[in-house]
This record gives C-alpha cells, sequence and structure tokens, in this order.
C-alpha cells in the first residue's frame, strides 16, 4: 500500500512566524507532489506543485522536494490567520493518473 | 474557483439506495478524476476518466461506477448505498500546468447516508 504521512498537528504558529510542513512517501515512482489548502468544510485548493529536488518558491511559499529521502516539504513564510487550514500533501501514483493524499496537518495562526 | 462544477451540494440518502453525482471539468479539461473523503481523512481515489474511458481505478468496489461524456463532464453512480459511504465527494479536472497533469478540485458533493 502507498502511503503519504504528515503529522496532524495541530501545527501552531504565532501571526508572522514561519510554518513548516512536512510530508514522506513511501513510492519511489511518485514523479509529481502538490501541497493544497483545505479550509473547513470546503473542497482543496491547490497552492503549489514540484516536480524536481529543490526548492520552489511562489510568494510566501516554499516548497521543498528531496526524492532521495522521499520528503517533501512547505514553507509559509510570514504567516497570517487567514493561513489557519489543513494542509494536504499528495503524490502522483507511478502511472501518473490518481493523487495519494496524507491526512492532512492542520495549521492555526494565532494574532 | 477552478471552473470546476459539481452537483448537487449536499444529499441525503438512505441505506440501500443508489445515487448519481455530477460534475462538469473545467474548459480545456479532458481527465476527470473521483475522490471520496471521509471526516478526518485525505481525500481517496475512486477512478479517472480520460476521454470517455476508465483510465485509473482505486480500491473501491464496483458499485462505484462513473461516466465521461464526450463534453468531459463526469458522473460517479454509487449503488447500494452503505452508512459508511458519507463523506465528501469530490470531482477534480486536469489539464496540462508546465507538461504535467495538475488536479484541481470543485466544491465537491456531501453525501449521508442514513
Amino acid at each position: 500500500q502507498k502511503e503519504v504521512e504528515q503529522n496532524s498537528g495541530p501545527l501552531s504558529v504565532p501571526e508572522g512566524a514561519i510554518a513548516s510542513l512536512n510530508c514522506t512517501y513511501s513510492d519511489r515512482g511518485s514523479q509529481s507532489f502538490f501541497w493544497y489548502r483545505q479550509y473547513s468544510g470546503k473542497s482543496p485548493e491547490l497552492i503549489m506543485f514540484i516536480y524536481s529536488n529543490g526548492d520552489k518558491e511562489d510568494g510566501r511559499f516554499t516548497a521543498q522536494l528531496n526524492k532521495a529521502s522521499q520528503y517533501v516539504s512547505l514553507l509559509i513564510r510570514d504567516s497570517q490567520p487567514s493561513d489557519s487550514a489543513t494542509y494536504l500533501c499528495a503524490v502522483t501514483n507511478q502511472a501518473g493518473t490518481a493523487l495519494i493524499f496524507g491526512k492532512g496537518t492542520t495549521l492555526s495562526v494565532s494574532s | 474557483e477552478t471552473g470546476v462544477t459539481q452537483s448537487p451540494t449536499h444529499l441525503i440518502k438512505t441505506r440501500g439506495q443508489q445515487v448519481t453525482l455530477r460534475c462538469s471539468s473545467q474548459s480545456g479539461h479532458n481527465t476527470v478524476s473521483w475522490y471520496q473523503q471521509a471526516l478526518g481523512q485525505g481525500p481517496q481515489f475512486i477512478f479517472q476518466y480520460y476521454r470517455e474511458e476508465e483510465n485509473g481505478r482505486g480500491n473501491f468496489p464496483p458499485r462505484f461506477s462513473g461516466l465521461q461524456f464526450p463534453n468531459y463532464s463526469s458522473e460517479l453512480n454509487v449503488n447500494a448505498l452503505e452508512l459508511d459511504d458519507s463523506a465528501l465527494y469530490l470531482c477534480a479536472s486536469s489539464g496540462q500546468t508546465s507538461g504535467e497533469e495538475t488536479q484541481y478540485f470543485g466544491p465537491g458533493t456531501r453525501l449521508l447516508v442514513l
């Protein structure tokens, strides 16, 4: 069974701090990696995708990928209360058809 | 907004009944994937449709079936509903982003089975 593991949290950070979210995956054949944000009662919203080892930055968000360690992370700089949500890590299966999700990490940003 | 729409938004059924959920993909997307998200869990892949053919299936029983139409919209059908089928059902459509497939989710249909 291919798995994606995330710390369920909650992860609590003060406003303006850096939030660090981590994810490990078991399938070495996974090629694409995604972070989705999900507010309570809503559907997942794509934040970042990353395909190559290293860092990818988009505004306050940085995704980091290390395929050798099978590790993906998401950094959120200058965290805002509006960032409070569940963050889902997802990786593609080897066929590239399905996303395999972790259970999500709940982030709480206090003002 | 992703441009992916789903209907209905909420649905209540009783055990043993059948349900059909609908999804319209984002303009220009030809692939639709369906996921089930139970409370407190990540979405679980049900199946994917590409150009009207099933293109992959997760670990769900045959009573979960689907269709994709020539306009790339899709239906998810669930027969013989069970209490554990209560969940948020998500449709995602795929397009090419930098040469890779990226899935964008619709708002979901929340199904309650009593």
